[in-house]
């Protein structure tokens, strides 16, 4: 398995409170993205980054702010959480230029109450 | 509507049945064209993956593309209960940057 970690696996969560998921990588890998999985919708890109301190917006990135300040580390926030944010957020690795495939983590289920 | 069309199902079959799971998608500059399969509570992973038009097979799983038609589609023969989980398509283009558009995802049920 790719070495992709992400804390925590789950959380519930108030209302109004900022929420920061953690994914850390041990593959050394360039490219790593954040996206929400909900019914209907599939996976959804929220953020990504293509470097240590290079991030850009997915097509859902509203209420989400993430940095990357080590290779190994893409951390994923929620300002003010709120309910529409309950999701399971899956963070990945690839795909860059060189390799098509993506490798995910396990997941964080986040229940926003 | 989506860029990627894909029936969420869910598709119950018999052990031993042969499983068809198709998507549609509407951007023609797609070039990467993926399957995905995800156990329950767990991370998606790569199954099969065609680069354009073409078939592809590895085992009891064949991913077919028809580029013409913008239809992609998976068959899984002679299905197993170990098969029952959630397929999902994706897709990217070739050049710029590497976002992967995925489907809604197929969950599909095998049954002794």
């Amino acid at each position: 398995d790719a070495g992709i970690t992400q804390s925590p696996r789950h959380k519930v969560t108030e209302t109004g409170t900022p929420v920061t998921l953690r994914c850390h990588q041990t593959e050394n890998h360039r490219y790593m993205y954040w996206y929400r999985q909900d019914p209907g919708h599939g996976l959804r890109l929220i953020h990504y980054s293509y470097g240590v301190k290079d991030t850009d917006k997915g097509e859902v990135s509203d209420g989400y702010s993430v940095s990357r300040s080590k290779t190994e580390d893409f951390l994923l926030t929620l300002e003010s959480a709120t309910s529409s944010q309950t999701s399971v957020y899956f963070c990945a690795i690839g795909p860059d230029r060189a390799n098509t495939e993506a490798f995910f983590g396990q997941g964080t289920r986040l229940t926003v109450v | 509507q989506k860029e990627v069309e894909q029936d969420p199902g869910p598709l119950s079959v018999p052990e031993g049945a042969i499983v068809s799971l198709n998507c549609t998608y509407s951007n023609s500059a797609f070039q990467y064209f993926m399957w995905y399969r995800q156990y329950s509570r767990k991370g998606p992973e790569l199954l099969m993956y065609t680069y354009s038009s073409g078939n592809k097979e590895d085992g009891r799983f064949t991913a077919q593309v028809d580029k013409s038609s913008k239809y992609i589609s998976l068959f899984i023969r002679d299905s197993q209960p170990s098969d029952s989980a959630t397929y999902l398509c994706a897709m990217r283009t070739s050049g710029g940057y590497n976002k992967l558009i995925f489907g809604a995802g197929t969950r599909l049920a095998v049954h002794p």
